[in-house]
């Protein structure tokens, strides 16, 4: 029982580049977000997935796209990184009902864009 | 909207010393109320959490009582050692919500 995992763990790009960052929970729960954590900003919701087939915006989706490609995945895209997204980015994952209350985070991402 | 407001840190401390770090929050309807910690170059867990007016979360010795007529969750530890040296964030779920709202996080730094 992995939990939530997430790749890769690090990661530099240039201005422009894209990239997508995975995650993936083996604990059959229904809903998954992504944060990304900056200094000084506490953890900020950038989209979540409620369940299977849905996606919704959280409170820093711009230049941001995700994917929930099936219960157990959760991918979340950059098209054309900008220095503003370094960042560390978790994944988290709650369940089986919405809205069961304790998240269970993943050991993040830490994107460095140049 | 719903906001969650923690003393800035670092909160710098003696081990064995009595430990608080203050949470208040804002919420539109009747939340649910955790602590989380994230230790260096780690993920954030779970530490406690209350789901109604007067309960107290409780865990590894760490201890918070829902206040609802004073908007608080304040994280208490009546003796904190080198290993409890981490960020703690507070957040909130509102109800009918699936989403966590987080305060800004207090490190906590513990010296021998």
């Amino acid at each position: 029982n992995a939990g939530v995992t997430q790749t890769p763990k690090f990661q530099v790009l240039k201005t422009g580049q894209s990239m997508t960052l995975q995650c993936a929970q083996d604990m059959n729960h229904n809903s998954m977000y992504w944060y990304r954590q900056d200094p000084g900003m506490g953890l900020r919701l950038i989209y979540y997935s409620a369940s299977e087939g849905t996606t919704d915006k959280g409170e820093v989706p711009n230049g941001y796209n995700v994917s929930r490609l099936n219960k157990r995945e959760f991918s979340l895209r950059l098209e054309s990184a900008a220095p503003s997204q370094t960042s560390v980015y978790f994944c988290a994952s709650s369940g089986p009902g919405q809205g069961t209350d304790t998240q269970y985070f993943g050991p993040g991402t830490r994107l460095t864009v140049l | 909207g719903n906001s969650v407001t923690q003393m800035e840190g670092p909160v710098t401390l003696s081990e064995e010393a009595f430990l608080t770090i203050n949470c208040t929050y804002t919420a539109t309807g009747y939340p649910s109320l955790f602590w989380y910690v994230q230790y260096p170059g780690e993920g954030l867990q779970l530490l406690l959490k209350a789901t109604k007016a007067d309960d107290k979360g409780s865990n590894k010795g760490f201890e918070a009582t829902y206040r609802k007529e004073t908007t608080s969750f304040h994280l208490e530890k009546g003796s904190v050692q080198v290993s409890d040296s981490a960020v703690y964030f507070c957040a909130l779920r509102d109800s009918g919500y699936s989403t966590l709202t987080f305060g800004k996080g207090t490190m906590l730094l513990v010296s021998p």
